[in-house]
């Protein structure tokens, strides 16, 4: 059965850092990855998605790798700012089974002024 | 173009009482889904759609019900709710199968069963 662990589970960083988010998966047999953000009371926003080919995908201040073989993922935000503090998902869509696409439990990311 | 809305946004249920969630999309898709978000759980599948007329079951589907009558509505049902159907509900749509396009997700529905 696919697991995804996303680490930290929380975190806090002062404007201006760069920072990365962490995703690991125990089946590398995956269509794709996709990352996620969620807003308090809301619902989730997709950021990047990458095909099982690819090794990365970039939007703006957000970059995201892709090592399937490890089971690994990241997502680099840089020059932080306040109003990226959210809570960050990583999911993978898995081959075959009816677990479909299968969700981390987030990184909740405190961006301080 | 509102993308996907959900209704009701809040509802609080006892135990036994059923109820409809109803998911809407405007965005043509034919893919949609149910999840359910709980503390320390992540999101998880209910059921989802492959298309009008189509349902199939995801990780979680005991206690709940779907159909998908028309394209752009998915119907979530609880025949009798219990307590550990307290959740945030999501919906979610897309165009393409998994795998080739994002979904666009619903503002949710927080239901509380007493």
């Amino acid at each position: 059965k696919q697991e995804v662990t996303q680490i930290p589970a929380a975190l806090s960083v002062p404007e201006g850092e760069n920072l990365v988010l962490n995703c690991s998966f125990t089946d590398s047999a995956i269509y794709n990855l996709q990352w996620f953000r969620q807003d308090p009371g809301k619902g989730l926003t997709s950021l990047l998605l990458i095909q099982s080919s690819q090794r990365e995908q970039t939007s703006g201040r957000l970059n995201a790798s892709l090592d399937k073989s490890s089971g690994r993922s990241t997502l680099y935000i840089a020059a932080s700012q306040p109003g990226d503090s959210a809570t960050y998902l990583c999911a993978v869509e898995t081959q075959g089974g009816s677990e479909k696409l299968v969700f981390g439990k987030g990184t909740k990311l405190t961006v301080n002024p | 173009n509102a993308g996907v809305t959900q209704t009701p946004k809040f509802r609080v249920l006892k135990t036994g009482q059923s109820m409809t969630l109803l998911c809407a999309q405007d965005m043509n898709h034919e893919y949609m889904y149910w999840y359910r978000q709980d503390p320390g759980m992540g999101l998880r599948l209910i059921h989802y759609s492959v298309g009008e007329g189509t349902t199939a079951k995801g990780e979680v589907p005991d206690g709940y019900n779907v159909s998908r009558l028309k394209k752009q509505n998915f119907l979530l049902g609880l025949e009798s709710a219990a307590p550990s159907q307290t959740s945030v509900y999501f919906c979610a749509s897309s165009s393409l199968g998994l795998g080739q396009e994002t979904q666009y997700f619903g503002p949710g529905t927080r239901l509380l069963v007493l």
